[in-house]
C-alpha cells in the first residue's frame, strides 16, 4: 500500500476555512485519494475521493496537485463538530478494498 | 437512514475466556469489514467478507475467527482473549461487492476490555 504523510495535528478557528494537506510522493497511477474522519469516540466516516481533479461535495472539497504527490482536503468554514482525526488514504483501483489508516491529522478547532 | 449496527456497544471479559462481536450491515450491503482500534491507535484491518466468503484478510490472531451469515450479517468471534486484545473494534459495510471505491460505512464499535 502507497504511503501517505500528514501533519499530525493542526487547529483551526471556528467558520474559518481549513486546509489539511497530505503528501503521498509514491503515488501510482491507479490510486485513488480517499479521506475519512474519525470524531471523538466513534467509527471514522468518509468524507470524500478523488483521482486527478478536483473534488466537491458538501462536507469538503479535495485539491489534488498535478502531479498527484499531494493533496489537499479543504474545508470551507470549520466548525467545532469538525474536530476530528482526518486520514488521507490511498486505495489502488483494483487492488484491496480494506482501508490502510496511517498517522491522522488531529483537527481541532477553536470557538 | 439505517446504519451499521454492532452489539453489544461495551463487553468486558476476563483473560483466556471467549466473546461475540455482531455486525448488522446497512440494509442491501453485501461486504463488511472488521476493524482493531488499540488505545491511541489508528484502526486496522482485520477481516472482510463479500457474499459470505472471505474477500482478504489482515493482521488477524489465529485466536480470531469470523464469518458472514446468509442475511449478510457477520460475526467476529474471539477466543482465548488477552489483555491484548482490549480496544474497539469497528464493523464496517459497503455495497457492491468489495471494490476499491465503495465508500465503507463504519458502526459505532465494540469497546472490549480484556480484565
Amino acid at each position: 500500500d502507497a504511503k501517505t504523510t500528514q501533519p499530525n495535528s493542526m487547529e483551526s478557528n471556528e467558520e474559518e476555512p481549513v486546509h489539511l494537506p497530505c503528501n503521498h510522493s509514491t503515488i501510482s497511477g491507479t490510486d485513488y485519494i480517499h479521506w475519512y474522519r474519525q470524531l471523538p469516540s466513534q467509527g471514522p466516516e468518509y468524507v470524500i475521493h478523488g483521482l486527478t481533479s478536483n473534488v466537491n461535495n458538501r462536507m469538503a472539497s479535495l485539491a489534488i496537485a498535478e502531479d498527484r504527490k499531494s493533496s489537499t482536503l479543504i474545508l470551507h468554514r470549520a466548525t467545532l463538530r469538525d474536530a476530528a482525526v482526518y486520514y488521507c488514504i490511498l486505495r489502488d483501483y483494483g487492488g484491496s478494498e480494506k482501508l490502510v489508516f496511517g498517522k491522522g491529522t488531529k483537527l481541532t478547532v477553536n470557538p | 437512514a439505517a446504519g451499521v449496527i454492532q452489539s453489544p456497544r461495551h463487553l468486558i471479559k476476563e483473560k483466556r475466556e471467549t466473546a461475540t462481536l455482531k455486525c448488522y450491515p446497512i440494509p442491501r450491503h453485501d461486504t463488511v469489514y472488521w476493524y482493531q482500534q488499540g488505545p491511541g491507535q489508528d484502526p486496522q484491518f482485520l477481516i472482510s467478507f463479500y457474499e459470505k466468503m472471505q474477500s482478504d484478510k489482515g493482521s488477524i490472531p489465529d485466536r480470531f475467527s469470523a464469518q458472514q451469515f446468509s442475511d449478510y450479517h457477520s460475526e467476529l468471534n474471539m477466543s482465548s482473549l488477552e489483555l491484548g486484545d482490549s480496544a474497539l473494534y469497528f464493523c464496517a459495510s459497503s455495497p457492491g461487492g468489495a471494490s476499491w471505491a465503495d465508500t465503507q460505512y463504519f458502526g459505532p464499535g465494540t469497546r472490549l476490555t480484556v480484565l
